[in-house]
């Protein structure tokens, strides 16, 4: 199985900052996914990382707020940008094999946002 | 639009015991993957067991087995003689093939807490 890790495991942020988590995959793989976990809340896919190209965004997330870097196979940014506290969460990265089908997460940025 | 429904948001179980957790989905494809993760306090997501819609055969980890019932969208997981460290949340996800031009998405159901008693 792929291993995967976040920088930074954890944050606190000020109001209207900006921090970008990265995520490193120890193979390359195809499908790199950010997700969001609000407080005892589920998982909510942010977005689909591309890479050489934009991200593709769900609904009710924009690439203004949530811009994401896919350079290579193995790496993934994401930036949660002029952060207010509703933005505290667990963000995870996740990446999908297809042999066989199967997806696995990072160990997550926990983000507080005073 | 795929939805998955776990209906118990808690549930106990005595060490050594079996507990049995629920999960019932809505899809309108007949191939796609059906996944369960465990999540302890440390947060970090992890693979339990995963199965395939087009297998019959009900996937087994250890003490993990699943019991799959594709006509009537349910995808329970068995639990055998729990352990202190099983305690976590558990979630249920859904997911379309890759291969078949899906973004892939994992759709999750809001969890289920189980906490495990010595």
């Amino acid at each position: 199985s792929a291993v995967i890790s976040q920088k930074p495991s954890r944050d606190i942020c000020q109001r209207g900052t900006s921090l970008t988590i990265q995520c490193q995959v120890d193979s390359q793989v195809t499908m790199m996914f950010w997700y969001r976990q609000q407080p005892g809340q589920s998982l909510t896919l942010i977005a689909t990382a591309n890479q050489g190209s934009e991200a593709t965004y769900e609904s009710g997330f924009v690439i203004d707020k949530f811009p994401i870097s896919r350079p290579n196979l193995t790496f993934s940014t994401l930036t949660v940008s002029n952060m207010s506290p509703e933005d505290s969460s667990i963000y995870l990265c996740s990446v999908a094999d297809s042999r066989p089908e199967t997806q696995y997460f990072g160990p997550g940025t926990r983000l507080l946002v005073l | 639009a795929q939805t998955v429904t776990q209906s118990q948001p808690e549930m106990s179980v005595q060490e050594a015991e079996t507990v049995t957790l629920s999960c019932t989905y809505d899809t309108s494809e007949s191939d796609y993957y059906l996944f369960w993760y465990k999540q302890p306090p440390s947060r970090q997501m992890i693979l339990v067991i995963r199965q395939e819609a087009y297998k019959q055969q009900n996937a087994t980890e250890n003490r993990f087995s699943v019991n799959f019932q594709k006509a009537a969208k349910s995808f329970s997981l068995k639990i055998s003689d729990s352990q202190l460290g099983d305690a976590a949340m558990y979630f249920c996800a859904y997911r379309s093939p890759l291969n078949g031009g899906s973004q892939g998405n994992l759709i999750f159901g809001k969890g289920t807490k189980l906490s495990v008693k010595p």
